[in-house]
C-alpha cells in the first residue's frame, strides 16, 4: 500500500493564481480530512469528507473547496491564492471503525508558498 | 476557547528522564482521542490511541479523564530520538467524525 499521496510536493504561486492539490489514499478509507499548518503551529481542519459525495467544512474552509467524487480522491481546489495562504497543506484518511476510530493516516504534505 | 489545547513547551529533558504532557478538551461529547508525533518538516504519525482505561506502549503511556477532560501522555527513560512534537487528537461526533489537533507540545531531549 502506497498509504495517503500528495500532489505537488512543493509549489511557488502568485497572488491570484488558482491550484488543485491532489491526494489520494489505497486504504478504502472513508474518512478524509484537509489541514493547514502554518510554521510552528497546529493543524487547523479547512475540509473533511466522510465518503464519496459528502464533504463539510472545518475551522478554516474560506479560500478552498473540495470535491470527493470517489473513495480514493479527495483534492483541494485554492481559488485566487492570497499570500496568507502561505503555508504547509496535509491530506489525511482514516476508518471509523466498529470499535473506534484508528487514527488518521497523513500524507507527506504540500508546500505552498504564495507570493 | 480552542477545542483541543495544549501546552506548546519546549519541554527540555536530559536523556533517561521522565516527562509528561496534558491535552485539554472541550467538547464534552468528544468520542476518541489520540496522541501523534511529528518530527520537523515531516507529516504527523499517529503514535497511539487514548483508551478510558489507560493503555501503556513500551515506554509511553497514556490516560484519559472524562470528568476533568483531558488526556495525558507520559514518556518515560527519554531517548534523544523522542525529540518531537507531540500533537493531541479528538474525533468529535458532529454527524461525521471531525478531528481536531492541539498545537502540539515541543519536547527536546538532550544528552
Amino acid at each position: 500500500n502506497a498509504g495517503v499521496t500528495q500532489t505537488p510536493k512543493f509549489r511557488i504561486l502568485k497572488i491570484g493564481q488558482s491550484m488543485t492539490l491532489q491526494c489520494t489514499q489505497d486504504m478504502n478509507h472513508n474518512y478524509m480530512y484537509w489541514y493547514r499548518q502554518d510554521p510552528g503551529m497546529g493543524l487547523k481542519l479547512i475540509y473533511y469528507s466522510v465518503g464519496a459525495g459528502i464533504t463539510d467544512k472545518g475551522e478554516v474552509p474560506n479560500g478552498y473547496n473540495v470535491s470527493r467524487s470517489t473513495t480514493e480522491d479527495f483534492p483541494l481546489r485554492l481559488e485566487l491564492a492570497a499570500p496568507s495562504q502561505t503555508s504547509v497543506y496535509f491530506c489525511a484518511s482514516s476508518y471509523p471503525g466498529t470499535s473506534g476510530s484508528i487514527g488518521s493516516f497523513f500524507g507527506p504534505g504540500t508546500r505552498l508558498t504564495v507570493l | 476557547r480552542k477545542e483541543v489545547e495544549q501546552d506548546p513547551g519546549p519541554f527540555n529533558v536530559p536523556e533517561g528522564a521522565t516527562v509528561a504532557f496534558n491535552c485539554t478538551y472541550s467538547n464534552s461529547a468528544s468520542q476518541s482521542f489520540f496522541w501523534y508525533r511529528q518530527d520537523c518538516r515531516k507529516e504527523p504519525k499517529l503514535l497511539m490511541s487514548v483508551y478510558s482505561s489507560g493503555n501503556e506502549d513500551g515506554r509511553f503511556t497514556a490516560q484519559l479523564n472524562r470528568a476533568s477532560q483531558y488526556i495525558s501522555l507520559l514518556i518515560r527513560d527519554s531517548k534523544l530520538s523522542d525529540s518531537a512534537t507531540y500533537l493531541c487528537a479528538v474525533i468529535q461526533n458532529t454527524g461525521g467524525f471531525k478531528t481536531i489537533f492541539g498545537a502540539g507540545t515541543r519536547l527536546f531531549v538532550k544528552a
